[in-house]
This record gives structure tokens, sequence and C-alpha cells, in this order.
């Protein structure tokens, strides 16, 4: 079975730094693109980026290009969202996805997600 | 625009029909994919490019496209349908993926 599992939630102070993993089994994980996408409480959902762990290209949403860093280590099928200097309003869950077959712009697989609140 | 337009509620009886629409400039060059999403779980494929419908999702879900326009049909609406349901599809520039501001799906 595919799947993506992603860490525990986790509760930060404001100014603190924080990586996400997510772990895929059940398929080759160098050859499908992983994507982190972002959903604040009531509200939609929003594409942060995306990386190619067989050979780490990566692209990043204008709207998150600087404020994330997204990296994978096929060593271990794992896939990291890394965010730092919190703010408040980096409160949401984050899910980690996968892309169907190697094509980037559609997503098939979606992790649990994984809540992350900033609260001083 | 890199933006995708979509209707904030929709409602549907029990077993009947309903459409919901997604509009935006880069539908004109790319497919859209669409998401299911129920409350507390992570969103879930039930439809992509122009007539792909995953393993597992009932055939009463369908889509089309048209112009700057995408729909997601839902024939006989059942009551496990009830959701928020996001389109997605790569922004005018190519380079990016974008949501829907997304649909709740209401089922009376």
């Amino acid at each position: 079975e595919v799947q993506l599992v992603q860490s525990g939630a986790e509760v930060k102070k404001p100014g603190e730094s924080l990586q996400i993993s997510c772990k895929g089994s059940g398929y080759s994980f160098t050859r499908y693109w992983i994507g982190w996408v972002r959903q604040k409480s009531g509200k939609g959902l929003e594409w942060m980026g995306i990386i190619y762990p067989g050979d780490s290209d990566t692209t990043y949403s204008p709207s998150f290009q600087g404020q994330v860093t997204i990296s994978a280590d096929k060593s271990v099928s794992a896939a990291y969202l890394h965010l730092t200097s919190l703010k408040a309003s980096d409160t949401a869950i984050y899910f980690c996805v996968r892309s169907y077959t190697n094509s980037w712009d559609l997503i098939e697989i979606w992790g649990q997600g994984t809540q992350v609140t900033v609260s001083s | 625009s890199s933006e995708l337009t979509q209707d904030p509620a929709v409602s549907v009886a029990l077993g009947q029909t309903v459409r919901i629409t997604c509009q935006g400039d880069s539908l004109r060059n790319y497919h859209a994919t669409w998401y299911q999403q129920r409350p507390g779980q992570a969103p879930v494929l039930v439809f992509y490019g122009n007539n792909n419908r995953p393993s597992g999702i009932p055939d009463r879900f369908s889509g089309s496209s048209s112009g700057n326009t995408v729909s997601l049909t839902i024939t006989g609406a059942q009551a496990e349908d009830e959701a928020d349901y996001y389109c997605n599809s790569r922004d005018s520039s190519g380079n990016y993926l974008i949501f829907g501001g997304g649909t709740k799906l209401t089922v009376l």
C-alpha cells in the first residue's frame, strides 16, 4: 500500500524553527514528486512547493519562496518541510503529497497532515 | 490571472445531480484536478484531466471542461458526498500549482 506518513503535531513558540517529516512507503520514492500543502483552520488549500527526490529538483510557490525549505533524503525515503522564524500565522495543518506517476502537477496521494500550532 | 474561482457553497437534495464549477484563465491551457475533503480528513483525489476517475471513486463523479471553466458533476448525490471540494491546476505561468477556494457541498 502506498503511504505517506507524517511526523506528529507540534507546538512551537514564535521565532522558533520546525521541521516536519514525511516518509513514503509502498513505492519507489525517487520516482515521484513530493509536495507540501498548507491549510489554515477553516480555510482552503495552499500549494507550497515540490521536490523530486531523485535529483532534489525543487520548486517553491512564489507565496512561500524564501519562507520555507523543502528537502528530501532518498536514503530513508523521507521529505522534509523546514519552517523558520515561526509566527502565529504559520499555525495550520501541513500536508505532504505525492504526484501521480512523474507528473508534478497532479497530486494523487496525501499524507495524514501535521498540525502545527505557534503560540506564546 | 493566476486564480481559480469556486462558489463557496452549493447544496443538493439527496439523490439529485449537482455541478461544482471552477473558473480560471489557466484552465484554458491546463487540466484540472478535483479533491474531496471531508471534515477532519486529508483531501482525496476524485477526478482528474479530461475523463479520469481514480480507482475506488464511484462513477457518479464525473468531470467536464469548457473554455475557462471546469466542472465536477455528482449524479445521484449521496449523504457521504457532503464535503468540501477543491479544484487544482497550474497557474497562468504554468510553473506552479494553485487551488480554488473550495466549495462546501451540503446534501439535503
